[in-house]
């Protein structure tokens, strides 16, 4: 089945303590997003990435940091700069280009 | 710059109801328009997109929107609501230019479906 995983369904994270959300895809797109989600606010866009090794700061991209080394995976880290880390985590891909995205099923990120 | 605002946060109807959920944007230049819909903590699913093919755009369970140029709307209709539709819907925009790939979404709106 090809689709969009996220890893772990809910993350705890103490003060000062980075975390890191997993994405992976077998959908062979190239491009991956990360969005966080805040009840009443939408998406908002933290990353994204058109192409392996390459990625660019999407609206909210302060106190995160990502990486595309390989096709099918882009972490999202949330650093302890990031003071208000509570939120839903979802990441998308998409072919390139102004395609469809496609989402998983998103990671909870609670503070302890 | 690219948005897309959803009038109304909350829609209220009862099952069997007509369904209509608001939505206008704001581009400079041709966009590519989509309606996704999300059950409780769970991720995003399409219902439907508009591509500039046909202005009328027909998506999964019954939902459809109409692309209309001249009142920059793209609003999501079902003829009758089930209980199943009670879910939080999400309009999108890509319009491309220095945001090709981006969407930017609207602030959703949530659909309680009444018995």
């Amino acid at each position: 089945d090809g689709g969009i995983t996220q890893s772990p369904k809910y993350l705890f994270r103490k003060e000062g303590q980075n975390v890191t959300l997993s994405c992976e895809q077998n959908l062979n797109h190239d491009a991956m997003y990360w969005y966080r989600q805040d009840p009443g606010q939408g998406l908002r866009l933290i990353y994204y990435s058109q192409i392996v090794n390459d990625f660019q700061k999407g609206d909210i991209a302060e106190g995160y940091s990502v990486s595309r080394e390989k096709k099918e995976s882009f972490p999202l880290t949330v650093t302890s700069a990031q003071k208000n880390p509570t939120a839903f985590y979802l990441c998308a891909s998409s072919e390139r280009g102004p395609a469809t995205q496609y989402f998983g099923p998103g990671t909870r990120l609670l503070v302890l | 710059a690219q948005s897309v605002t959803q009038l109304g946060s909350h829609v209220s109807v009862s099952e069997g109801a007509l369904v209509l959920l608001r939505c206008n944007y704001s581009s400079s230049v041709p966009p590519y328009l989509f309606w996704y819909v999300q059950y409780p903590n769970q991720g995003l699913q399409l219902l439907l997109k508009y591509t500039s093919a046909a202005t009328l755009v027909k998506g999964i369970n019954g939902f459809e929107a109409e692309f209309k140029k001249s009142e920059t709307s793209f609003h999501l209709t079902k003829p009758s609501a089930h209980m199943s539709d009670a879910a939080e819907y999400f309009c999108a925009i890509n319009a491309g230019g220095t945001s090709y790939g981006k969407l930017t979404f609207g602030q959703g709106t949530i659909l309680t479906v009444h018995p």
